[in-house]
């Protein structure tokens, strides 16, 4: 079993932070890192799948940056707002499989 | 509307007695797969297959069977629920089977007692 590791577990910010979260994962066997979003009660929802060593993804406020050769993807969140809080989880992809991280948990208060 | 509809949402069972989780897909997804989330631990994979009557195991197949007869429905079998499968299941699909992004059913939180 791949390890994924993602921090911090969780995460309480003011409205307005600007904020960041890690995931690392194996350098081998590398396809793509994907960045998913996890609302309560809801489904994931893709935020990012990343292949490039070097990529980086923006979508609104939030950005992400891949490195490949060392092993890890920051996620960005600019000005972050309560609609951000979720559930961040990121996912090494092995080409047949993903393996998730355990997810860092983001609370922004208003 | 493009979807993984899984069902059902929850589900109370007793220990042995066999039960299904349906997915189907309406996007042509060729990559289907089933995860587990227990508190803690994150998403774990289960089974994963990558066409029609291809499957093969995740990271925590024991107790679990699929089967890809059609593109669209991937169903997940627990021949013999026991308690320690309690947990919170997702079907996912992608286009295909690397490097794109997975589309997430509603889940279904099952307890087996």
């Amino acid at each position: 079993i791949l390890n994924v590791e993602q921090s911090p577990q969780s995460l309480h910010v003011q409205e307005g932070d600007s904020t960041n979260f890690t995931c690392s994962f194996p350098s081998s066997n590398f396809y793509a890192l994907h960045w998913y979003r996890w609302e309560t009660a809801k489904s994931p929802e893709a935020l990012f799948v990343m292949t490039l060593n070097g990529d980086e993804k923006k979508k609104g406020r939030i950005s992400a940056t891949l490195n490949t050769k060392e092993g890890y993807s920051y996620l960005y969140i600019k000005g972050s707002q309560p609609e951000d809080s979720a559930t961040y989880l990121c996912a090494f992809d092995a080409g047949n499989m993903l393996t998730f991280g355990g997810g860092t948990r983001l609370m922004v208060k208003p | 509307e493009a979807q993984v509809t899984q069902n059902p949402r929850y589900l109370i069972t007793v220990t042995g007695k066999k039960l299904t989780v349906t997915c189907s897909q309406n996007m042509n997804h060729e990559y289907m797969s089933w995860y587990r989330q227990d508190p803690g631990l994150g998403l774990r994979q289960i089974y994963y297959s990558m066409n029609v009557e291809v499957t093969d195991k995740g990271d925590v197949p024991e107790g679990y069977k699929v089967s890809r007869k059609e593109k669209r429905n991937f169903p997940l079998i627990l021949e013999s629920p026991s308690p320690n499968q309690t947990s919170l299941y997702f079907c996912a699909s992608s286009l295909a089977f690397s490097s794109e992004k997975l589309f997430f059913g509603s889940g279904t939180q099952l307890s087996v007692l």
